[in-house]
């Protein structure tokens, strides 16, 4: 069955500080990994996407890696700060039938404290 | 949010009562796509429309049915909503097909009591 896992379900860390989110998935074939940014209130805004032969993304103090070998990605937030508190989605990208589908993860919320 | 306008941004309605939101879109984009958000899931898919007039079901249609008569218009519409159907509503658009970049409305939030 097609999943994508996302961990820890919530995080609070201080300003400042780094953080490391993850994302499993059992998605195939794959197309490519998003990793979507969603403020309280608001819609996803899509951070990354990464494709099989991509293994890391970076878009400013946001990194994301990607091992299609281990089917598992990460989104690596550096120097946070209290604008990052949001919601954080993984999306993974596959074929079906000739066309792409799309599988979203339950997110991971993280909390900035000053 | 990328030129996506979702009508109305709140709703709440009785049981046994038609809803229909609207998603609008300055983009020109083809496809666009009905999702609902609820807690402890990923967000899924209800519908999604091709261009204008094509559409086809996602994964969670049941109890939903949806038109496009013009490029920039989407409509959700619930026949006979139910408190199941109590979620946040989101439109998405994109250029191509649904592994392209997809982006997002501001959402709805419905109550069906």
């Amino acid at each position: 069955k097609n999943q994508v896992e996302q961990s820890p379900q919530s995080l609070i860390i201080l300003e400042g500080k780094n953080c490391t989110l993850q994302c499993n998935y059992t998605v195939s074939p794959f197309s490519n990994l998003r990793w979507y940014k969603q403020d309280t209130g608001r819609g996803p805004v899509s951070l990354t996407i990464m494709t099989f032969s991509e293994n890391t993304k970076s878009n400013g103090r946001y990194t994301a890696t990607l091992d299609a070998d281990t089917k598992q990605s990460s989104l690596h937030i550096t120097a946070s700060q209290l604008s990052d508190s949001a919601s954080y989605i993984c999306v993974v990208s596959y074929l079906s039938g000739g066309y792409n589908k799309l599988i979203f993860g339950a997110g991971t919320r993280l909390a900035v404290h000053p | 949010d990328a030129g996506i306008t979702q009508s109305p941004r709140h709703k709440v309605t009785e049981t046994g009562t038609p809803v229909t939101l609207r998603c609008h879109q300055t983009e020109n984009h083809r496809y666009m796509y009905w999702y609902r958000q609820d807690p402890g899931h990923g967000l899924r898919l209800i519908h999604y429309s091709y261009g204008v007039k094509d559409t086809d079901k996602g994964e969670v249609s049941d109890g939903y049915s949806v038109s496009r008569s013009k490029t920039e218009d989407f409509l959700l519409t619930l026949e006979s909503a139910t408190s199941s159907q109590t979620s946040v509503y989101f439109c998405a658009i994109s250029k191509k097909d649904r592994g392209d970049e997809q982006f997002f409305g501001p959402g709805t939030r419905l109550t069906v009591l």
